[in-house]
């Protein structure tokens, strides 16, 4: 099946600091990539979807100014997690899916800590 | 809204023993349901999905039955490898194609002993 790979696969930083992940479609074209977000032993709560080419759409609940979503090309969104916080410690998962691949492929997620 | 709810884990199984993690859901409208599987260090991987109602699913020696009048979509496997343990997410979406996101259950994590 096709790979996405997200990078960092964990990162530690200070609270106020901002933190930027990587979501790649590997050898795909993804119009369409998803961001999601698991804390322990819950769920997968998808936080925004994201077009190629167009604005982040966010769930309710989800600060757009918070998390910044860009899906400036076909293989790369990237999900900014500004002025971070400990609430903000997750575990981030992207999904991508587009042209003749109908289903989603998943990263194997980044592990978020803020001190 | 659209919501999935699983059986609660930590499920633990004998190998070929039988396997059944229930899954239910709720929906306005007629929903694709896919089971999906993460293995230790691993990204979700699509095991299995149905589109419509009476759609048998079935991978790896996994099945699941899209059942509207039960509004389930349990995933049963008649016997277990060591290799199966993982956890398992029962999964949503409102349309059949990928350009939908998912709306996930907890998961389920299954230990199979040998």
């Amino acid at each position: 099946g096709a790979v996405v790979s997200q990078h960092p696969s964990w990162v530690i930083c200070k609270s106020g600091t901002s933190v930027k992940i990587e979501c790649r479609s590997l050898d795909f074209q993804a119009t369409t990539m998803f961001w999601y977000r698991q804390f322990p032993k819950q769920s997968l709560m998808l936080m925004a979807t994201s077009n190629e080419g167009s604005k982040a759409t966010y769930e309710q609940g989800v600060e757009k100014d918070k998390f910044l979503i860009n899906h400036a090309s076909l293989t790369l969104s990237t999900l900014t997690v500004t002025s971070a916080h400990p609430e903000d410690s997750s575990f981030y998962i992207c999904s991508a899916s587009g042209g003749a691949v109908n289903e989603q492929f998943f990263g194997p997620g980044t592990r978020l800590t803020v001190l | 809204g659209d919501s999935v709810t699983q059986m609660e884990g930590p499920v633990t199984l004998s190998e070929e023993a039988f396997l059944t993690i229930n899954c239910t859901y709720t929906a306005t409208g007629y929903p694709s349901l896919f089971w999906y599987v993460q293995y230790p260090g691993e990204g979700l991987q699509l095991l299995l999905k149905a589109t419509k109602a009476d759609d048998k699913g079935s991978n790896k020696g996994f099945e699941a039955t899209y059942r509207k009048e039960t509004t389930s979509f349990h995933l049963e496997k008649g016997s277990v490898q060591v290799s199966d343990s993982a956890v398992y997410f029962c999964a949503l979406s409102e349309g059949s194609n990928s350009g939908y996101a998912l709306n996930f259950g907890k998961g389920t994590s299954l230990l199979v002993t040998p």
